[in-house]
């Protein structure tokens, strides 16, 4: 069974500042692992993913993530924040057998200080 | 190109009603998927749809259902509304088989009184 675990579900940093936000995935088969965000009133925007190419995934608007076997996790990673930044950023795991659906954690709002 | 396009995006229905929401994928993407999102449960999948064909389904109660039709548009469907399903439904289309390629719609907020 497939299952992700956001830890902190609340994360403030300052303009400029980095921003990390963790995700540790349970799976019983090679994952693929995705990160979206999502601001207010809309749907989600995949920022990127992981499909057992190289290990770490570089995204949209400068974030990326690094698949870690080892230690299970996916953490994002963006050096700079910026006040744009500010939404809900969700990691999610799907499995490579040909199950189409994903499953996500409960999410981390990213709170940007000026 | 289009984006994922839900209607409507807003609705209130009372209790006891049920509701259809609607779902265009991007044009030529075939797998249409469904999600659910709640303060309490977050976000939870529900069914998947590929050539008119559920391939999957979530752990939902028969109230919710769902279709394809052979333009690729889906409808989902909830009967008999309670409290507890009002959530902003959110649809994703793929253009490869699996959540790979997912986009996402805006979603269909629905309130139930």
């Amino acid at each position: 069974a497939q299952s992700v675990t956001q830890l902190g579900s609340h994360v403030s940093v300052s303009e400029g500042a980095l921003v990390l936000l963790r995700c540790n995935y349970s799976s019983s088969v090679p994952p693929y692992l995705f990160w979206y965000v999502q601001y207010p009133n809309q749907g989600l925007q995949l920022l990127l993913k992981y499909t057992s190419a190289a290990t770490l995934v570089k995204g949209i608007n400068g974030f990326e993530a690094e698949f870690k076997k080892s230690e299970t996790s996916f953490h994002l990673t963006k050096p700079s924040a910026h006040m744009s930044d500010a939404a809900e950023y969700f990691c999610a795991v799907s499995d490579q057998t040909g199950a189409n659906n994903l499953f996500f954690g409960t999410g981390t709002r990213l709170t940007v200080i000026p | 190109k289009a984006g994922v396009t839900q209607t409507p995006r807003y609705l209130i229905k009372t209790r006891g009603q049920q509701v259809t929401l609607s779902c265009s994928p991007i044009s030529g993407h075939r797998s249409v998927s469904w999600y659910q999102q709640t303060p309490g449960q977050g976000l939870q999948f529900l069914f998947e749809y590929f050539s008119e064909t559920q391939r999957n389904k979530g752990n939902f109660p028969g109230r919710f259902s769902g279709r394809q039709f052979s333009n690729s548009r889906s409808e989902m469907n909830v009967s008999t509304l309670e409290l507890g399903d009002s959530a902003l439904y959110l649809c994703a289309s793929s253009d490869l088989q699996g959540a790979y390629g997912y986009t996402f719609g805006s979603g269909t907020r629905l309130t139930v009184v």
